[in-house]
């Protein structure tokens, strides 16, 4: 079955800690993105990255990284630098001309 | 300016009867238009893409794109309590880009 795999569904940072997020896709899609959706928001766009070895930061990047190392795998990181990580994560992909779909989320929270 | 923007209700409509909900775009170059459902705690799922000026119709929804207007809307006909969800519009942009808007609650009253 084709789609998009996130993990963990539930994460639990500590003061001061990296997490990363995983996201996987076997949809051969090349555009993969990060969105951060806080209660009652829309979407906004963290990294999004085109090509493998390649990525853009979104309107929000601050305090979080990404790497593209593979073209199915797109793992944000978020850094102790984002003071206000409390939020649901969301992974998706595209292929050409094709609507973007998403992934089950991560619910990220503060110790 | 935002990218997207939707009427963000909540909207209230009786089970069976017809709901509207509309979306404007301000990139006049944006191609591809999108309509996702989300539930409460879970994520956006697809249900109408639109590309064309016009109506594009699937089961109990319709899409309509007028472009010159720059509008979507999406309609639920017969609604069901099933379809008590946020709806969110999305837009491809230049670049291969999504803007979504903040969405629209709508809630289906049996």
């Amino acid at each position: 079955d084709g789609g998009i795999t996130q993990s963990p569904k539930y994460l639990f940072r500590k003061e001061g800690q990296n997490v990363t997020l995983s996201c996987e896709q076997n949809l051969n899609h090349d555009a993969m993105y990060w969105y951060r959706q806080d209660p009652g928001q829309g979407l906004r766009l963290i990294y999004y990255s085109q090509i493998v070895n390649d990525f853009q930061k979104g309107d929000i990047a601050e305090g979080y990284s990404v790497s593209r190392e593979k073209k199915e795998s797109f793992p944000l990181t978020v850094t102790s630098a984002q003071k206000n990580p409390t939020a649901f994560y969301l992974c998706a992909s595209t292929g050409w001309n094709q609507p973007q779909h998403f992934g089950d989320g991560t619910r990220l929270s503060i110790l | 300016q935002k990218e997207v923007e939707q009427n963000s209700g909540p909207l209230s409509v009786p089970e069976g009867a017809i709901a509207s909900l509309n979306c404007t775009y301000s990139d006049r170059g944006s191609q591809s238009f999108f309509w996702y459902r989300q539930y409460s705690g879970k994520s956006p799922e697809l249900i109408m893409f639109i590309y064309s000026n016009g109506d594009k119709e699937d089961g109990r929804f319709t899409a309509q794109l007028n472009k010159a207007s720059q509008y979507v809307s999406l309609l639920i006909r017969d609604s069901q309590p099933s379809d008590s969800a946020t709806y969110l519009c999305a837009v491809r942009a230049t670049g291969n880009q999504f803007y979504f808007g903040t969405g629209t609650s709508l809630t289906v009253i049996p």
